[in-house]
């Protein structure tokens, strides 16, 4: 079994939809949640990253987790195609290693 | 502006050869990675350098080797090329030295082909 699962989509919504992302994870010394955005031939680039459980918004973006239930979420609201790309969140404990989900590929249709 | 490139950008090689993937960082971090991406599988650690002469294996490092001699650079070797590792490469890196870990800055990615 993964340390972090994710669905690797693809996943297709209409421009202006909700776009809900998510991840599981097995380590319960993660600590620092991270999602980053990848466009294609591109490398990742930090989109959000919150510390231990709550919420975060920045702009269109929320990000949750849930460390009861080792469980993070990534929204986006008002989806433009500019946010096609693939997502993929990663974590990690008091180390600087970083685990990865597979990623989700996002495309968002004009 | 400080950045992090990756050399050569594509690469084609042939089994059983002996490659070399450049990675540079002009950020000061102190941390740095490699990391394979592969369809389905994300990002996987490969080895990872905390400082000059320190380096660690990650979850995949069979293979692969680093060096770490400077604070800049951190050069990626394959051993002998297998097709197995054909592959993007990232490197990353981390921790400027006021200690700012928060994000891992990630390189524009080496395409390696192993025929």
């Amino acid at each position: 079994q993964k340390e972090v699962e994710q669905d690797p989509g693809p996943l297709s919504v209409p421009e202006g939809a909700i776009v809900s992302l998510n991840c599981t994870y097995s380590n319960s010394a993660f600590q620092y949640f991270m999602w980053y955005r990848q466009y294609s031939r591109k490398g990742p680039e930090l989109l959000m990253y919150t510390y231990s459980s709550g919420n975060k918004e920045d702009g269109r973006f929320t990000a949750q987790v849930d460390k009861s239930s080792k469980y993070i979420s990534l929204f986006i609201r008002d989806s433009q195609p500019s946010d096609s790309a693939t997502y993929l969140c990663a974590m990690r404990s008091h180390d600087y290693k970083l685990s990865f989900g597979a990623g989700t590929t996002v495309t968002v249709r004009a | 502006d400080a950045e992090i490139t990756q050399s050569p950008r594509h690469k084609i090689t042939e089994t059983g050869r002996q490659v070399t993937l450049a990675c540079h960082q002009t950020w000061n971090h102190n941390n740095m990675f490699w990391y394979r991406q592969d369809l389905g599988h994300g990002l996987r650690l490969i080895h990872y350098s905390y400082g000059v002469h320190d380096t660690n294996k990650g979850e995949v490092s069979d293979g692969y080797s680093v060096s770490r001699s400077n604070t800049e650079d951190l050069p990626l070797t394959l051993e002998s090329a297998a097709s197995s590792q054909t592959s993007v490469y990232f490197c990353a890196s981390s921790g400027d030295p006021t200690g700012n870990v928060r994000e891992q800055f990630f390189g524009p990615g080496t395409r390696l082909t192993v025929l």
